[in-house]
């Protein structure tokens, strides 16, 4: 296993300006998560996928955030008009199935001046 | 909507002592997480804990599942420095199989 791979790993960007995440999740695992982590908090959960189908997002996502994950393999998550607040790592995370082992990506940093 | 809270939130521990990170989530859960995440780096995954009564360990780490208690531990045994990280619980929770919630994470610092 290569591990789940996230890119860019840092991006700095505008206020206003739209951003694109790419996570590309361990082979074969149908699972995939989304997640946002500020500076001192927890993980909070934003989305999460089985396959290609977008089971729950967070009341979190306004309409500036989707993501996708169009042939159940890669999964991209895209902030339109971001805002200061939107500054954060941004993590992936597969498994194979649920109740197994979920591991995560290095993350995606974001700054928004 | 699935609470998870851990305590203590910040552990100054002595090297060669041992102590208890618990972890409590306020609906029934099937799956209980703990994680290892270092500064500045992403999550490291520790212990997947599916029943009641489950039980696993991993050099000087712990983790119980109790699923009545709706609680985890995570016990420490005979603390290194190079266990001063930040640890987290994860778990689902009521209707939601996918929504994994986080704990607040607890900041663990192991010194001579």
């Amino acid at each position: 296993d290569t591990g789940v791979s996230q890119d860019p790993r840092h991006k700095i960007t505008k206020r206003g300006q739209n951003v694109t995440f790419r996570c590309d999740p361990i082979s074969e695992h149908n699972r995939l998560y989304w997640y946002r982590q500020t500076l001192g908090q927890g993980p909070e959960f934003l989305t999460y996928f089985q396959n290609e189908a977008q089971l729950e997002k967070s009341r979190l996502l306004s309409d500036r955030f989707s993501a996708e994950r169009p042939k159940g393999s890669f999964s991209t998550l895209e902030i339109q008009r971001t805002e200061q607040g939107d500054s954060a790592m941004y993590l992936c995370a597969s498994s194979r199935n649920p109740g197994n082992t979920i591991y995560f990506g290095e993350g995606s940093w974001l700054t928004v001046v | 909507e699935l609470k998870v809270e851990q305590n203590p939130l910040f552990l100054s521990m002595q090297e060669g002592k041992n102590y208890t990170i618990y972890c409590n989530y306020s609906t029934t859960s099937d799956r209980l997480y703990w994680y290892r995440q270092d500064p500045g780096k992403s999550l490291e995954s520790l212990f997947v804990l599916l029943s009641n009564g489950a039980v696993k360990q991993e050099g000087r780490l712990m983790a119980s599942l109790d699923t009545k208690a709706r609680l985890s531990t995570l016990h420490i045994t005979a603390a290194v420095h190079d266990l001063s990280a930040t640890y987290f619980c994860q778990c689902a929770g009521g209707t939601s199989y996918g929504k994994l919630t986080f704990g607040q994470g607890t900041i663990l610092t192991v010194h001579p």
